[in-house]
């Protein structure tokens, strides 16, 4: 069975600093791996997505990832936060080969960004 | 433009009532989703259609039913079989053919027990 695994469930950072959100992935077959970030009673929003195109996936406002297959990870950096970066993001895995294009997601990070 | 609405956004119940929540797609996709939503538990998938008249359970379906009568549609039905109710739900869609596609989601209902 696929999961998701995302270390720290609370992330700070400072405004312009570095930010990354770890994932890691369990996966038995070739995995399909997406991040979606969460506004406060919204839905989610898909940032990127790595479909074995390349390793290094660039998605939406200034976000990318990288798809590291013999750390099964998928973390997803971006160089300066903005306070409007401020949000849950979660790490997600499709389950493919299963169900179709079950999901199976993350607890979710939650990202400040300190003024 | 296409997208995903869930009505309504805020939805009270009172203990023993059974009350439906509306998803709605004009995407074309063929595969529809209901998640819950509770703080520190990420994303638990109820139940998820890749057809019309056809739907499966997930992880969480135990209080919950759904129909699929129409492809743009897929309403979710909180019985009082469901002992923890309270919860942000999700609704979401996506082209069902390969596990590259990503899944749209909706805006979300947030559903309170009185």
């Amino acid at each position: 069975a696929q999961s998701v695994t995302q270390l720290g469930s609370h992330v700070s950072v400072s405004e312009g600093a570095l930010v990354l959100l770890r994932c890691n992935y369990s996966s038995s077959v070739p995995p399909y791996l997406f991040w979606y970030v969460q506004y406060p009673n919204q839905g989610l929003q898909l940032l990127l997505k790595y479909t074995s195109a390349a390793t290094l996936v660039k998605g939406i406002n200034g976000f990318e990832a990288e798809f590291k297959k013999s750390e099964t990870s998928f973390h997803l950096t971006k160089p300066s936060a903005h306070m409007s970066d401020a949000a849950e993001y979660f790490c997600a895995v499709s389950d493919w080969q299963n169900t179709g294009n079950q999901f199976y997601f993350g607890t979710g990070t939650s990202l400040t960004v300190i003024p | 433009d296409g997208g995903i609405t869930q009505s309504p956004k805020y939805l009270f119940r009172k203990e023993g009532q059974n009350v439906t929540l509306s998803c709605e797609q004009n995407l074309n996709h063929d595969a529809m989703y209901w998640y819950r939503q509770d703080p520190g538990q990420g994303l638990r998938l109820i139940y998820y259609s890749q057809i019309v008249n056809d739907f499966q359970k997930g992880d969480i379906a135990e209080g919950y039913s759904v129909s699929r009568e129409k492809k743009e549609s897929f309403p979710l039905t909180v019985t009082s079989a469901q002992k923890n109710p309270t919860a942000f739900y999700l609704c979401a869609s996506s082209m069902e053919r390969g596990g590259y596609n990503e899944q749209f989601f909706g805006p979300g209902t947030r559903l309170t027990v009185l």
